[in-house]
C-alpha cells in the first residue's frame, strides 16, 4: 500500500494540553500537507509544509518534516475542546496526494 | 460556487442497483479528483482529473466504477451493479492550478454517504 502511516492511531487529553501526531511516508515528496477532519464532514487543509522546510508554524499549530527519515509531526499548542477531530497528513509527489490513515484526537473540556 | 458541492449527501441503495454521484468543484480549479473514505478509514484515490488531460484512472477499484467529466467543471462518478463492499463515503476535491503551478491545497466537498443494502 502507498498510504501513509500515522500514530497514535486515537489519542485523548485535557483541555489545555498539547497533542503531538506523527506521519510516515514511503515515497519522495513536493510538500507534506496536514487536514483537520470533523465527524462526518469533508477535510480542511489546516498547513503545507514543502521539502525543503523543517518547520513551520500557523497560530497553535506547529508541523516539522524530516524528509532523511520520511516523517512529519504535528503539534497542537493549548488544545481546546473545538479541536477534537480526526488529524491527517497528505503528501504530494507530482499531482498524486496520499493520505496516511489518521488519527483521531478527543479533547476533554 | 463558494466551495465544493457534492450530491447527494446520503444514499441508500440495494445492491446490484447503479448509483450516480456528483460533485461541483470550485469555480476556476481545473484539478480534480475523487477518494472514497471506508468507515473509520483514510482515503483512498479513485480518479484525477487535470483540464482536458486524459484522467489518471489508477485507483478504480474495479470496471464497475467510471468517472467523468464534462466541459471540465462538474464531475459524476458512477457505480454499476453495487455491492455491499462499495459502502463508503466518497469524497470529492478541486485544487487550483495554473501552468503547471498550484499552492497545493485540496478543497473537499462534504461527500455522498452510500450505503448498499
Amino acid at each position: 500500500s502507498q498510504q501513509g502511516e500515522e500514530d497514535p492511531q486515537a489519542l485523548s487529553i485535557q483541555e489545555g494540553e498539547n497533542a503531538t501526531m506523527n506521519c510516515s511516508y514511503k515515497t519522495s515528496i513536493n510538500n507534506l500537507q496536514w487536514y483537520r477532519q470533523n465527524s462526518g464532514r469533508g477535510l480542511v487543509h489546516l498547513i503545507l509544509i514543502r521539502s525543503n522546510e523543517r518547520e513551520k508554524h500557523s497560530g497553535r499549530l506547529r508541523v516539522t518534516l524530516d524528509t532523511s527519515k520520511k516523517s512529519s509531526s504535528l503539534l497542537i499548542t493549548a488544545s481546546r475542546a473545538a479541536d477534537t477531530a480526526s488529524y491527517f497528513c497528505a503528501t504530494e509527489g507530482t499531482y498524486k496526494y496520499i493520505f496516511g490513515t489518521g488519527t483521531r484526537l478527543k479533547v476533554l473540556a | 460556487g463558494a466551495g465544493v458541492s457534492q450530491s447527494p449527501s446520503n444514499k441508500v441503495t440495494e445492491k446490484g442497483k447503479d448509483v450516480e454521484l456528483r460533485c461541483d468543484p470550485i469555480s476556476g480549479h481545473t484539478a480534480l479528483y475523487w477518494y472514497r473514505q471506508s468507515l473509520g478509514q483514510g482515503l483512498e484515490f479513485l480518479i484525477y482529473f487535470q483540464g482536458n488531460s486524459a484522467p489518471d484512472k489508477s485507483g478504480l477499484p474495479s470496471d464497475r466504477f467510471s468517472a467523468e467529466r464534462t466541459g471540465g467543471s462538474v464531475s459524476t462518478l458512477t457505480i454499476q451493479r453495487t455491492q455491499q463492499e462499495d459502502s463508503a463515503v466518497y469524497l470529492c476535491a478541486s485544487r487550483w492550478t495554473s501552468g503547471g503551478a498550484s499552492t497545493g491545497e485540496l478543497f473537499f466537498g462534504e461527500g455522498s454517504r452510500l450505503t448498499v443494502l
